[in-house]
């Protein structure tokens, strides 16, 4: 079982927006600001796409955005793309572990 | 630019020993914790340990304690994975990681390990 919850899967279609959560506790997402999201496409490396909760790399598009509320990270993605089809991961800050990051047990998207 | 090159893909025999190795480059390599993680085929991603290359300061996930050994060579900025004794359960994908400001932001392409019973 993951440290942190996510839904097994979520769709959309295109032009759409979707949301994904995660849940922790005070440790971890409730009590620190450095959750962050990762996009895997099969075979692929993850790739960050937030972090600092809402912070976007260079190169990553607008279209990307995360938020915090409580124990609750969220990331939204607007106007869905094919190419945003893809298994998407958050971690977070844990004060509760040595190794201090935690993750997700992802979620995969869908786009219809 | 940051780097993480980890080594080829491996088929292995259960029972036999294997040493994995993720080179870093465009960094201090002694200034960041790096990380492990196994990603088992069809599952999620795992972490299994961290390093501090600095000074060795190495952190398992309970999981993995025992079960493998994370070092690094700072003359030559590269982190290794280790293991003495492979099991069939140990066929996945095996990325490292930095971690930068609590979140791994760099990591490396993936060395996919396959060992047959």
């Amino acid at each position: 079982q993951s440290a942190l919850t996510q839904p097994a899967s979520v769709s959309g279609s295109p032009g759409q927006s979707i949301t994904i959560s995660c849940t922790g506790t005070r440790s971890d997402v409730g009590g620190s600001n450095y959750v962050s999201w990762f996009q895997q496409h099969p075979g692929k490396a993850p790739k960050l796409m937030i972090y600092e909760v809402n912070y976007r790399p260079s190169g990553v598009s607008n279209r990307f955005s995360g938020s915090k509320s409580g124990n609750t990270a969220s990331l939204t993605i607007s106007g869905l793309q094919a190419e945003d089809e893809a298994d998407y991961y958050c971690t977070s800050y844990t004060s509760s572990s040595t190794l201090f990051v935690l993750f997700g047990g992802g979620t995969k998207l869908t786009v219809l | 630019e940051v780097q993480l090159v980890q080594s080829g893909a491996e088929v292995k025999k259960s029972g036999e020993s294997l040493k994995i190795s993720c080179k870093n480059s465009g960094y201090t390599f002694t200034n960041y914790w790096i990380g492990w993680v196994r990603q088992m085929p069809g599952k999620g991603l795992e972490w299994m340990g961290i390093i501090y290359p600095s000074d060795s300061d190495t952190r398992y996930s309970p999981s993995f304690q025992g079960q493998v050994t994370i070092s690094a060579d700072k003359s030559i900025s590269t982190a290794y994975l280790q293991w003495n004794s492979l099991k069939a359960s140990d066929t996945a994908m095996y990325y490292c990681a930095r971690i930068s400001g609590n979140k791994p932001d760099f990591w490396g392409q993936g060395t996919l390990v396959t060992v047959a019973s």
